[in-house]
């Protein structure tokens, strides 16, 4: 079956801008998970989406946001971007009806300048 | 709540020798834990999981790991390094129902396999 999909797999841009992420996790998996992962700071949780609504939240500001569909895809919005919001982003999905296992995605490398 | 301590940021080791990656965990209730692959540029790869059955797991190209919960360890060792193995290599550790897509990563362990 498919894996997790995420698009783009790079993007370039300007402080000030935002920028959305896209995740179609495997199917049949109701939750989707964001991470960023970066040098300093290694991988953090960024919120979890179950069944369309946001499940758990990690420590992130404001200006990070998500949604998922009824499909289950989901996407991440990061406004206002800042230089420190390059990273790797990752998803990851899972069916917590079956198990604790997370398949992520291959990742979006967003660099801003 | 839940965290995870990778005891070696970096390790290296001979082609053919053996690999030993040390992760402790701390969890307030029975954890699920799990090792994942990164090499460079590339997703994260499980390599194996730990979720109340078998103490000794067996995973993917020849890595297993031990749970042990008198030291709250999960480490994880192979056998015989191969080049392929050179990676980084993060200990995870989730909690079950609502919480279960709420993992938390160690910092990571930086394995070199030196020919």
């Amino acid at each position: 079956k498919a894996g997790v999909t995420q698009t783009p797999r790079y993007l370039i841009k300007t402080r000030g801008q935002q920028v959305t992420l896209s995740c179609s996790p495997i199917s049949g998996h109701r939750s989707v998970s964001w991470y960023q992962q970066t040098p300093g700071q290694g991988l953090q949780f960024l919120f979890e989406y179950f069944s369309e609504t946001q499940r758990n939240k990690g420590n992130f500001p404001g200006r990070f946001s998500g949604r998922q569909f009824s499909n289950s895809r989901s996407e991440m919005n990061v406004s206002t971007l800042e230089l420190g919001d390059s990273a790797l982003y990752l998803c990851a999905s899972l069916n917590p009806e079956l198990s604790t296992e997370a398949f992520f995605g291959q990742g979006t490398r967003l660099t801003v300048v | 709540a839940q965290s995870v301590t990778q005891l070696d940021s970096h390790v290296s080791v001979s082609e053919g020798t053996p690999v030993l990656l040390r992760c402790n965990y701390s969890s307030s209730y029975s954890p699920s834990l799990f090792w994942y692959v990164q090499h460079p540029n590339k997703g994260l790869q499980l390599l194996l999981k730990y979720t109340s059955a078998a103490t000794l797991v067996k995973g993917i190209n020849g890595f297993e790991a031990e749970f042990k919960k008198s030291e709250t360890s999960f480490h994880l060792t192979k056998p015989s390094a191969h080049m392929s193995d050179a990676a980084e290599y993060f200990c995870v550790v989730s909690a079950v129902g609502t919480n279960a897509g709420k993992s938390t990563f160690g910092d990571g362990t930086t394995l070199t396999v030196k020919p």
